[in-house]
């Protein structure tokens, strides 16, 4: 009964690839988010997604493309990758009115770019 | 520009030796303030939500303040299972959703 989870944990690829993220959540929530937390531990938002429809889309390289298919799911694509995309990459989704603030992280996916 | 300040960057404590942690904030109309737990290798666990200056929340050894300038967060007699990074946030400017992180304090609770 995992309430946000993302596949795959793990992700290691090389130069110049092209891959997903794919996440999921089963809380009924109507807003969804893509988090990125360097080396330094700094958590900074990229996407926002409410109700399928994109509301914050930060400074962001358009080689990252967020798709959300229905409210409960939002994924990640990244083409042509590059070593600075190297990081680990949050969903996270929240409920539409104050508990806007109150987000639910999954628990992340490593991206190692070789 | 909004800004969020974690103090220290890292805090080691002996179990059962209480400290204080420090988020300090420079925004225009504070909306309200949160505390997460981050634990290695996962995402951040919400804690806290402050909406005002004089308010208090507690959560078992934890409990979050909030002033006009800043935030403590306060671990009494702190466990090993304490051991954390301690993230505070602010939401961004007028935006309905969007919140910006602090760097986070470590905290580590020495058994």
């Amino acid at each position: 009964d995992t309430a946000v989870s993302q596949t795959p944990k793990y992700l290691v690829t090389q130069m110049g690839n092209d891959k997903s993220i794919k996440c999921e959540q089963n809380l009924g929530h109507d807003t969804m988010y893509w988090y990125k937390q360097d080396s330094k531990k700094f958590l900074k938002i990229m996407f926002s997604y409410n109700n399928k429809e994109l509301i914050i889309n930060e400074t962001v390289p358009n080689r990252f493309s967020p798709k959300s298919p229905d409210k409960a799911h939002l994924n990640l694509h990244i083409n042509s990758l590059e070593l600075g995309d190297s990081a680990v990459y949050f969903c996270a989704s929240s409920q539409d009115g104050q508990a806007v603030w109150e987000q639910y992280f999954g628990p992340g996916t490593r991206l190692t770019v070789t | 520009e909004d800004q969020v300040t974690q103090s220290p960057e890292a805090l080691r404590l002996q179990e059962g030796e209480s400290s204080s942690l420090n988020c300090s904030y420079t925004v225009s109309g504070l909306r309200g303030l949160f505390w997460y737990r981050q634990d290695p290798g996962k995402g951040p666990e919400f804690l806290f939500t402050l909406y005002s200056a004089g308010e208090e929340k507690e959560k078992e050894r934890l409990k979050a303040t909030l002033t006009k300038k800043e935030s403590f967060l306060h671990i009494t007699a702190p466990k090993p299972e304490d051991s954390a990074t301690y993230l505070c946030a602010v939401p961004w400017l007028s935006s309905a959703s969007k919140i910006i992180f602090g760097s986070g304090t470590r905290l580590s609770i020495r058994p």
